[in-house]
């Protein structure tokens, strides 16, 4: 079974500008999550999907960050416009119908903003 | 907006040794709790696992303990190989909100 896939796997931007990550869950998988992991830091959730409706998006910034999974499969994170503050990895995981706790992460991108 | 304390930050310990991790939360409605761990350049990967009803769980050389009224909670790891080496989270969550917060991680490093 193939894990979740995220690119790119790195990203080098200058402040102001506009980024985007995309990441492909699990097949099968209803629940999609988008993580910010900071450096020494843990994951913190960002946005929660349900298929492709929003569940949770209360620690998203929503003036520069945004994020859609049209069609229940695959999802964009994008940030525009980016901030210093915003470096960091961003990690997708995903889980099945009937487990929503067991959480299968990407291997994440990580974002530099210069 | 820290709801699960971890510590220590850092631990090293001898091959063969114990290894002994801690965290503690604040959320009573939190009823699942995980442990990831994270090898560098990699996404964190689900260890082990336990619910409030019992106050131990076991998985080969991992160990869960789980005090309720105290609300903490520890990974044992036994017989530490260097292979082990990585940073663990722990991490807590209402079961079917999923609203997972995580600990501030600890970097484990096994001495062969």
């Amino acid at each position: 079974e193939a894990g979740v896939a995220q690119s790119p796997r790195y990203k080098i931007i200058e402040k102001r500008q506009s980024v985007a990550f995309w990441c492909n869950p699990i097949s099968g998988h209803a629940t999609l999550y988008w993580y910010q992991q900071i450096l020494g830091q843990g994951p913190k959730l960002l946005i929660q999907f349900q298929n492709n409706g929003v569940v949770d998006d209360s620690q998203l910034p929503k003036d520069r960050f945004s994020a859609e999974r049209l069609k229940g499969v695959d999802s964009t994170l994008k940030i525009q416009p980016a901030k210093l503050e915003d470096s960091a990895v961003y990690l997708c995981a995903s889980s099945p119908v009937g487990s929503v706790s067991t959480q299968y992460f990407g291997p994440g991108t990580r974002l530099t903003v210069l | 907006q820290q709801q699960v304390k971890q510590s220590p930050q850092s631990l090293i310990v001898q091959k063969g040794g114990i290894s002994i991790i801690n965290c503690a939360y604040e959320n009573t409605a939190f009823d699942y709790f995980p442990w990831y761990q994270q090898f560098p350049g990699k996404g964190p990967a689900l260890l082990i696992a336990i619910r409030p009803d019992v106050s131990e769980k076991k998985e080969g050389r991992f160990t869960i303990s789980f005090n309720k009224s105290a609300k903490q909670f520890s990974l044992h790891i036994m017989d530490s190989q260097p292979g082990d080496s990585a940073t663990y989270f722990c991490a807590a969550s209402t079961y079917n909100n999923n609203d997972m917060r995580f600990g501030a991680g600890t970097r484990l490093t096994v001495k062969p």
